[in-house]
């Protein structure tokens, strides 16, 4: 079984701090995503990684940045969080390709920021 | 880019009757659509999905079906039972990359 854990299930932090989301998968897979999940407004995708050290933009980036220094692992930071930043985030991956469509995704990370 | 419209956000039904969630796109090129579901508290996970070159696909209980023509694609659970209470999401992709665009949600709920 493909597994993509997410360091961290609860964060709670201020309104101004650096935050880091960790998410690593252990298949080897190319493409990684960081999805933002709100009540009525589904999973919105933040940003999204080909591969190493390759970053693309998605629907939402603005007030995020993310980071693919390894394979295994993509980071999505908030360089200063803000309240409206409280939110589910889930990471994915998949295999790249033709036929390499279906996202294994994360358990999830809920950050609060008072 | 690719837009999803999916309807009903919420859908109630009784145990044993169908239920079915509608979504639209609005690039024609998509060719791919993948269905998620995600129970309370867990991860979302791949249930079903076509590609454009099929029009009708069956798992057991559940069948997506997709028209084209009019860009509009569907999931059909039939039996409806309390487990199949969860919320489920449309998504539509395009190209080699299958970058997928989601649709908002539906919330199902199946009493007992």
């Amino acid at each position: 079984d493909v597994k993509v854990t997410q360091s961290s299930r609860y964060l709670v932090k201020r309104t101004g701090e650096k935050v880091f989301l960790e998410c690593v998968q252990d298949m080897d897979h190319e493409n990684m995503f960081w999805y933002r999940q709100d009540p009525g407004l589904g999973l919105r995708l933040i940003y999204f990684s080909y591969d190493v050290k390759m970053k693309e933009k998605g629907d939402i980036p603005e007030g995020y940045s993310v980071s693919r220094e390894k394979k295994e692992r993509f980071s999505l930071i908030l360089e200063s969080a803000s309240t409206n930043q409280t939110s589910m985030y889930l990471c994915a991956s998949k295999r790249q390709g033709t036929g390499a469509n279906v996202l294994t995704f994360g358990a999830g990370s809920r950050l609060t920021v008072l | 880019g690719e837009n999803v419209e999916q309807h009903p956000s919420t859908l109630s039904v009784q145990e044993g009757d169908s239920a079915v969630i509608k979504c639209t796109y609005s690039d024609s090129a998509s060719n791919y659509f993948p269905w998620y579901k995600q129970e309370l508290g867990k991860r979302p996970q791949l249930i079903i999905d076509i590609r454009s070159n099929v029009g009708e696909k069956k798992d057991q209980r559940i069948a997506v079906t997709l028209n084209k023509t009019a860009k509009h694609f569907s999931l059909h659970i039939t039996e409806t039972q309390p487990e199949d209470s969860a919320v489920y999401f449309c998504a539509a992709s395009t190209g080699g990359s299958y970058i997928p665009t989601f649709g908002r949600g539906t919330s199902l709920i199946v009493h007992p």
